[in-house]
């Protein structure tokens, strides 16, 4: 078993639809979790950080993180075709090093 | 604008010929990483430095692959000989190495063919 699982997709979804991303992970060692945002041809760009338990909100996105269930969720509301993009989570423990262990991404596409 | 520059964009090279990626990390970090990324595996850390000491290369193929930082404003990841299946585009990412602190900002990555 992977550290981190997440569904490579691909998800097609309609303009204007709420989406869920999610990854699970098997580390309860893990403290500190990220959604990155990788559009085509680029390099992946931090878009949510979350320390611990609970949720985030930054504008359409909201971060969920569920260390019970070893479980986080990237909520996306009001999607838009700007949105199309591979979505990676990442993740890593307290203390140590910074070394983050990403999931294989999430194809996204938000059709007009 | 701060950002992780990264030379060449795109290398096209035949097997067995040296191949040198170079990084300029954001002035003031001092952490920087080297990924790989392909469809089958996905993004892999190769290389790890902390105020250019290298803390982690251990997901890098020894025999041919070489992480270094000759300075805070560059670091390199050299592939000598080079092989077909070192084809990925290669991303260097750099961070503030703040405790407490995880966030890694990535360049725009080099894309390498080998053949």
């Amino acid at each position: 078993q992977k550290e981190v699982e997440q569904d490579p997709g691909p998800l097609s979804i309609p303009e204007g639809a709420i989406v869920s991303l999610n990854c699970t992970y098997s580390n309860s060692a893990f403290q500190y979790f990220m959604w990155y945002r990788q559009y085509s041809r680029k390099g992946p760009e931090l878009l949510m950080y979350t320390y611990s338990s609970g949720n985030k909100e930054d504008g359409r996105f909201t971060a969920q993180v569920d260390k019970s269930s070893k479980y986080i969720s990237l909520f996306i509301r009001d999607s838009q075709p700007s949105d199309s993009a591979t979505y990676l989570c990442a993740m890593s423990p307290q203390g140590g090093s910074e070394k983050l262990v990403f999931g294989k991404g999430t194809k996204l596409t938000v059709n007009p | 604008d701060a950002r992780v520059t990264q030379t060449p964009r795109h290398k096209v090279t035949e097997m067995g010929q040296e191949v040198t990626m170079r990084c300029q990390p954001i002035l003031g970090h001092n952490t920087v990483f080297w990924y790989r990324q392909t469809m089958m595996q996905g993004l892999e850390l190769l290389a790890y430095f902390r105020n250019r000491a290298p803390l982690d290369d251990s997901g890098m193929p020894k025999d041919r692959f070489s992480a270094e930082m000759p300075d805070a404003t560059l670091a390199t990841l050299k592939i000598q000989p080079s092989e077909p299946r070192d084809s990925a585009v290669y991303f260097c990412a750099s961070g503030l190495g703040l405790a407490g602190s995880r966030e890694q900002f990535f360049g725009p990555g080099t894309r390498l063919t080998v053949l």
